[in-house]
């Protein structure tokens, strides 16, 4: 089976860019979350999706952030413009109401912004 | 106070040795616990759930205390393979916001050396 898919694996761009990542969670997962992993930070929880509506985007730093689901199969996380500090680690993970807890990662997406 | 904590390490143990991890979390309300494993430069696992009577997965043993505020991973019979980032991971559900999150720590690295 498929597991989370993300794209693209790496993208380094200019200050002022916009950057666009995607996600492709696992089918059949009702829950989509977006993470953001620096060395100084950790893993930070940006906002999480259940049925392609977002409940929590409280972690998402500021307004240049911004993720939408349009469907069941498909999410994007778009960072306009982008800065050096956005530069980072974006994992995509998916998980299934019964078991909200065990989330499945994707390979994430290495950005530097330049 | 960080929500979760962990001794960043490196451990650095020799095969076949026993290690223990520890990770220290800040929310008395959490109410699931969990150790993931990251591989380098790749996306985190769930190694295993941590429950209140303890338990035991093959070489990996998970003990939490709740009055302590305290999880625990202990690692017997270490393998070249087990070299890896353990992250310590809590649900950290925010009542007034009914949402749900996992709150991770930033990782115990291990090195088990030859």
């Amino acid at each position: 089976d498929a597991g989370v898919i993300q794209s693209p694996r790496h993208e380094v761009t200019e200050m002022g860019q916009e950057v666009t990542l995607r996600c492709k969670p696992i089918s059949g997962h009702d829950y989509l979350f977006w993470y953001r992993q620096t060395m100084m930070r950790g893993l930070e929880l940006l906002i999480y999706f259940n049925n392609n509506v977002p409940i929590d985007d409280s972690g998402m730093p500021e307004d240049r952030f911004s993720a939408k689901m349009p469907n069941a199969s498909f999410s994007t996380l778009k960072i306009q413009p982008s800065e050096p500090r956005d530069s980072a680690v974006y994992f995509c993970a998916s998980s299934l109401r019964g078991d909200r807890e065990t989330q499945y990662f994707g390979p994430g997406t290495r950005l530097l912004v330049l | 106070r960080k929500e979760v904590e962990q001794d960043p390490g490196p451990f650095n143990v020799p095969e076949g040795a026993t290690v223990a991890f520890n990770c220290t979390y800040s929310n008395s309300a959490s109410q699931s616990f969990f150790w993931y494993r990251q591989d380098c430069r790749k996306e985190p696992k769930l190694l295993m759930s941590v429950y209140s009577s303890g338990n035991e997965d093959g070489r990996f043993t998970a003990q939490l205390n709740r009055a302590s505020q305290y999880i625990s991973l202990l690692i017997r019979d270490s393998k070249l393979s087990d070299s890896a980032t353990y992250l310590c991971v809590v649900n950290a559900r925010d009542s007034g916001a009914g949402s749900y999150q996992l709150t991770f720590g930033k990782g115990t690295k291990l090195s088990v050396i030859p």
